[in-house]
């Protein structure tokens, strides 16, 4: 089954504490991204990779960094979690870049920071 | 003021009624997508278009590219209907800006 999968679901952590939220797409798909979504500001783009070992910021990247060693996987890592990023994040993939494609989403990570 | 701006912010419904929910946008794109979020939280893609109507089952997206506007219209709407529906437009690059989406109930 073609699916994108995000690990943990649910995380809840303090403050300093370092954490990777695990993302992985089966479709071969070229394009990546992590978004955020906080209550009345919709999905916000947080970083995004076009390919293996290309990624570049989004509209809120501060604070988190990502890799792309792999095609698959496209992991979220938080060095120094704060309490303003409590929010719920999702990974999404598409084919390509440069003509849209159809995005295909994670199930959500929901994390609180305290 | 956001690029993407969808109303009603909040829709209630009767079952079987007619909905439509609106997408305006404020800059050229090169596709637009209707996207749906179960209370649950997942998000699945409706549709994707660039210009015209596009029809599955109950579900109709349509977009007018000159007036920068989209609808989602659902027919014969159901309680299993209720979710988020959330309006995205590629900008003539790979961004990708979303609305705040629209919280649909459709009561039995």
């Amino acid at each position: 089954e073609a699916q994108v999968t995000q690990n943990p679901r649910y995380l809840i952590t303090v403050t300093g504490k370092k954490l990777t939220v695990t993302c992985s797409q089966n479709m071969n798909h070229e394009y990546m991204s992590w978004y955020r979504q906080d209550p009345g500001l919709g999905l916000r783009q947080i970083y995004y990779s076009m390919n293996v070992e290309v990624t570049d910021k989004g509209d809120v990247p501060e604070g988190y960094k990502v890799s792309r060693k792999e095609k698959r996987n496209f992991p979220l890592i938080l060095e120094s979690p704060s309490p303003n990023q409590t929010s719920l994040y999702f990974c999404a993939s598409s084919l390509s870049r440069g003509w849209p494609y159809e995005q295909y989403f994670g199930p959500g990570t929901r994390l609180t920071v305290t | 003021k956001n690029e993407v701006e969808q109303s009603p912010q909040n829709l209630t419904a009767q079952e079987g009624e007619f909905i439509t929910i609106n997408c305006s946008y404020s800059v050229g794109i090169s596709a637009l997508h209707w996207l749906q979020q179960h209370p649950g939280g997942g998000i699945v893609s409706l549709f994707m278009l660039s210009s015209g109507k596009k029809k599955h089952g109950r579900l109709i997206a349509t977009i007018n590219i000159q007036e920068k506007h989209s609808s989602l219209h659902i027919t014969a709407s159901h309680p299993r209907d209720s979710a988020v529906y959330i309006c995205a437009v590629n900008l003539n690059t790979d961004k990708l800006i979303f609305g705040t989406g629209t919280r649909l109930q459709v009561f039995p």
